[in-house]
């Protein structure tokens, strides 16, 4: 069965302050891997994806995530924050297209000025 | 355009009433899900469907849940009767590949 761990339920960081959000995971196959945000009141979003290739993804605003495979982790980084960047962050994993994906706990980064 | 929508955006009753939350994927999408978030639990798998049949339904908490995908573009997830412990904000997400898309969610209180 697959299982991921997000290690650090709350963040608090000052702003242009870089930031990692640790996320491991277990499973005994391939793996896709994820990371979405959530704002207050609205649903989750996608923020990147590792499904095949090179092992650095990176979104549109700025964050990356590595996969390591030997480490079985996936964390993800930012070098410097916005305020903007409150938010809930989930890291999630899967096996194979159309499965359902299994979902950390959370990470609450908290952007302060 | 059109994400996945979900109706009820806020749902408000009392134990013991049924509740139905409804869903529509995005067009094209072939799986669909409905997820529950509580602070306790996180974000939970409930079940999901494949081409409008289920495939997995294992974490429906009771038999008071139950779930229909009648087309490819509706779903609904039951809760009679209703509890308490079942307020939660409900989510539906729809796939075409290994990501999913989410839609707002339902916030659900039972009083």
């Amino acid at each position: 069965a697959q299982s991921v761990t997000q290690l650090d339920s709350q963040v608090p960081v000052f702003e242009e302050a870089p930031v990692e959000l640790r996320c491991n995971y277990s499973s005994s196959v391939s793996v896709y891997l994820f990371w979405y945000v959530q704002y207050p009141n609205q649903g989750l979003q996608l923020l990147l994806k590792y499904l095949s290739g090179s092992t650095l993804v990176e979104s549109i605003n700025g964050f990356e995530a590595e996969f390591n495979k030997s480490q079985t982790s996936f964390h993800l980084r930012k070098p410097s924050v916005h305020i903007s960047d409150t938010a809930e962050y989930f890291c999630a994993v899967g096996d194979q297209a159309g499965t359902a994906l299994i979902f950390g706990k959370g990470t609450t980064l908290s952007v302060s000025s | 355009d059109a994400g996945v929508i979900q109706s009820p955006r806020h749902e408000v009753t009392e134990m013991g009433q049924e509740v139905t939350l409804r869903c529509k994927p995005i067009s094209g999408h072939d799986y669909l899900f409905w997820y529950r978030q509580t602070m306790m639990r996180g974000l939970e798998l409930l079940i999901y469907f494949n081409n409008n049949v289920p495939i997995d339904d294992s974490g429906m908490p009771e038999d008071r849940f139950s779930a229909k995908m009648p087309n490819a573009s509706f779903s609904t997830l039951k809760i009679q009767p209703s509890e308490p412990r079942d307020s939660a904000v409900y989510f539906c997400a729809s796939s075409v590949g290994p990501e999913l898309h989410f839609g707002d969610g339902t916030r659900l209180s039972i009083l």
